[in-house]
């Protein structure tokens, strides 16, 4: 059971490219998350899912698209990266019910734009 | 709008002392709560959560959180400290009822010294 996984672990990328960080899950969970997180700024929320199909913005989401074709995978899009989207960038999952349950999160993407 | 306060940057002390790290919320309904840990170049980990009944809520590693209504706050706490829990602590809150977002803190660097 390899629960959330993310790829790739670590990318360096130029002003103005473009690139995919990948996450996908094996729990059949229904909600997924991108989260930014930057020093002293804790976990920033970008987008959001609550099943295929459907996506909502979080706090920070401008520079960054989503897209969840799949129950398994929900992706995050960067169009024309910036120095500001220098950030780790984790991917979280948790199943649908009752009650609110905790986080699964991934080992997290270490992106750098210079 | 759902925010969380953890007050603190770092929290230091001493080995077998108890310890607290602060976090205050604010949601317009009922809170489900969270903390979570992470270690240097780790994920999230998840320690405990409040959802609803005894205000007093056991997690991971001895560790313990206490909700409390009237002062909108959900501190964690640990009677004896030990080296190994040094690292980042972040606490979270949903809302009941709401859009099944999760939003962070800013974190709080706890490190026992030994």
């Amino acid at each position: 059971n390899a629960g959330v996984t993310q790829t790739p672990k670590f990318r360096i990328l130029k002003i103005g490219q473009s690139m995919t960080l990948q996450c996908a899950q094996d729990m059949n969970h229904n909600y997924m998350y991108w989260y930014r997180q930057d020093p002293g700024m804790g976990l920033k929320l970008i987008y959001y899912s609550v099943g295929a199909g459907i996506t909502d913005k979080g706090e920070v989401p401008n520079g960054y698209n989503v897209s969840r074709s799949t129950t398994e995978d929900f992706p995050l899009r960067l169009e024309l990266a910036a120095p500001s989207q220098t950030s780790v960038y984790f991917c979280a999952s948790t199943p649908d019910g009752q009650w609110i349950e905790k986080l699964f999160f991934g080992s997290g993407t270490q992106l750098s734009v210079l | 709008a759902q925010s969380v306060a953890q007050p603190e940057d770092q929290v230091n002390v001493a080995e077998g002392n108890p310890l607290t790290v602060k976090c205050t919320y604010s949601v317009s309904g009922n809170p489900y709560l969270f903390w979570y840990v992470q270690y240097p170049n780790r994920g999230l980990q998840f320690l405990l959560k409040y959802i609803t009944g005894d205000n007093l809520v056991k997690g991971s590693y001895g560790f313990e959180a206490e909700f409390n209504k009237s002062q909108t706050s959900f501190h964690l706490k640990k009677p004896s400290a030990l080296v190994s829990d040094s690292a980042l602590y972040f606490c979270a809150v949903s809302e009941r009822g709401g859009t099944y977002k999760y939003i962070f803190g800013t974190g709080t660097r706890l490190k026992v010294l030994a």
